[in-house]
């Protein structure tokens, strides 16, 4: 059974650099992409940015001028840079591995986001 | 468009049946999922796909999509399915969409 288990500091100042990281266990990071979503005090989920094993990364273009993910598969992790954070950036981050998009008989793409981390609460404040 | 719409609130009286929409053109493309959270907890996926439920969620979860909008049905309500739904996609860009969310409250 696949596991996620998420680090990273929790109380940042504006204007520093979010860092966290999702060891993957039970499991490769190979055939499937690995997420961060992040969720605002009282907010609802937004989607930061996702990465493949082999490094291919799409960022939310709202984050993107300020977002690296990154992939170490000879430790079986991967990382969530987030630059010049602001209050704004406040929130819980969860990791989760994403299925590679399918298609249906209808010919809709579907994909799925079954593994969570339990997420980690930053707070960004002076 | 990038934006997926639902309805802020729902309820439903236990037992019955309710049913929760997600609308956005990105549905013409892609599947809307579907995931329940609870207060502290990380979201669960409860419908992916045209209508498939992950191991472990019960068959009275139910979705189906048309056009642009995506619907998920709960049959038979039950007090555990309170909690906030929100729907999922991606967009043509594949960046990922989520809705901001339907608070389901079981009366």
């Amino acid at each position: 059974q696949v596991q996620l288990q998420q680090w990273g500091a929790g109380l940042l100042k504006p204007s520093e650099t979010l860092s966290l990281t999702c060891a993957v266990s039970g499991g490769s990071l190979s055939g499937y992409f690995w997420s961060w979503i992040r969720q605002p005090p009282g907010e609802g989920l937004e989607w930061v940015g996702e990465i493949s094993h082999s490094g291919s990364a799409y960022y939310n273009p709202s984050l993107k001028s300020r977002v690296t993910i990154s992939v170490d598969t000879s430790k079986n992790q991967f990382s969530l840079r987030l630059s010049s954070v602001t209050a704004a950036d406040t929130a819980v981050y969860f990791c989760v591995r994403v299925s590679l998009v399918d298609i249906t008989a209808t010919g809709l793409g579907y994909f799925s986001m079954v593994v969570w981390g339990k997420g980690t609460s930053v707070t960004v404040s002076s | 468009s990038s934006e997926l719409t639902q309805d802020p609130a729902v309820s439903v009286a236990l037992g019955q049946t309710v049913r929760i929409t997600c609308q956005g053109e990105s549905l013409r493309s892609y599947c809307a999922n579907w995931y329940q959270q609870a207060p502290g907890q990380a979201p669960t996926l409860v419908i992916y796909g045209e209508n498939n439920r992950p191991s472990g969620i019960p068959d009275r979860f139910s979705g189906s999509t048309s056009g642009n909008m995506a619907s998920l049905t709960i049959t038979g309500a039950q007090a555990e399915d309170e909690g906030v739904y929100y729907c999922n996609s991606r967009d043509s860009d594949y960046n990922q969409l989520f809705g901001g969310g339907t608070k389901l409250t079981v009366l």
